[in-house]
């Protein structure tokens, strides 16, 4: 399609695992951004890239998360030693380069993670 | 810093009454507004946006007006329906020195009952 993607759409995975989450953005969008959303809180900014790069990664929880993004297009979070707190839904968005100000974001469906 | 504020939900209405959803907002320069909704089981999208003061965003029966007097962008529609039932997240967006930030609300809860 020509949406953003994510996968999977529900993880449930045990304390202390680990878990990647993918974003396949929509072609030719160079500018991805991940957020995290908590039952009862709002869109938390995790990780924005321009292509490859991480110019912002201030809104990573702890050093157990780490996101990566090749090629320009996919990109991947991944949550080491998982916890219950990571539980939520991670969102990916993306949007041609300097266009969020004025624009808009496209959003996929999300990725629901659940810690047991 | 730059936050969101938005009225605490859930709001229940019931259909074709009056809907206003309050956002306020604190920014350093000169941002962007935007109005995202989330619908059961779908990805956000967005649903309105002004980009400078005084501008009026409007679609499907919904407006917002940017207000810089009183830092506010607050979300009205004349006569809800059913299928208005969704989450609406209040939204800037500021440039930062390398990109375009976008900062979220908490989003506000609607139901709209028959």
């Amino acid at each position: 399609g020509a949406g953003v993607s994510q996968s999977p759409s529900n993880k449930v995975t045990e304390k202390g695992k680990d878990v990647e989450l993918r974003c396949d953005p929509i072609s030719g969008h160079t500018a991805l951004y991940w957020y995290r959303q908590s039952l009862g809180q709002g869109l938390e900014f995790l990780i924005y890239f321009q292509g490859n790069s991480a110019p912002d990664k201030s809104g990573l929880p702890s050093d157990r998360f780490s996101a990566e993004r090749t090629g320009g297009s996919v990109s991947t979070l991944t949550i080491q030693r998982t916890q219950q707190e990571d539980s939520a839904v991670y969102l990916c968005a993306s949007s041609f380069d300097g266009t969020a100000y004025t624009g808009e974001l496209f959003f996929g469906e999300g990725s629901r993670l659940t810690v047991l | 810093g730059n936050s969101v504020t938005q009225m605490e939900g859930p709001v229940t209405l019931s259909e074709e009454a009056f809907l206003t959803i309050n956002c306020t907002y604190t920014a350093t320069g000169y941002p962007s507004l935007f109005w995202y909704v989330q619908y059961p089981g779908e990805g956000l999208q967005l649903l309105l946006k002004a980009t400078k003061a005084d501008d009026k965003g409007s679609n499907k029966g919904f407006e917002a007006t940017y207000r810089k007097e009183t830092t506010s962008f607050h979300l009205e529609k004349g006569s809800v329906q059913v299928s208005d039932s969704a989450v609406y997240f209040c939204a800037l967006s500021v440039q930062e020195t390398s990109y375009d930030k976008v900062i979220f609300g908490p989003g506000t809860s609607l139901s709209v009952i028959p």
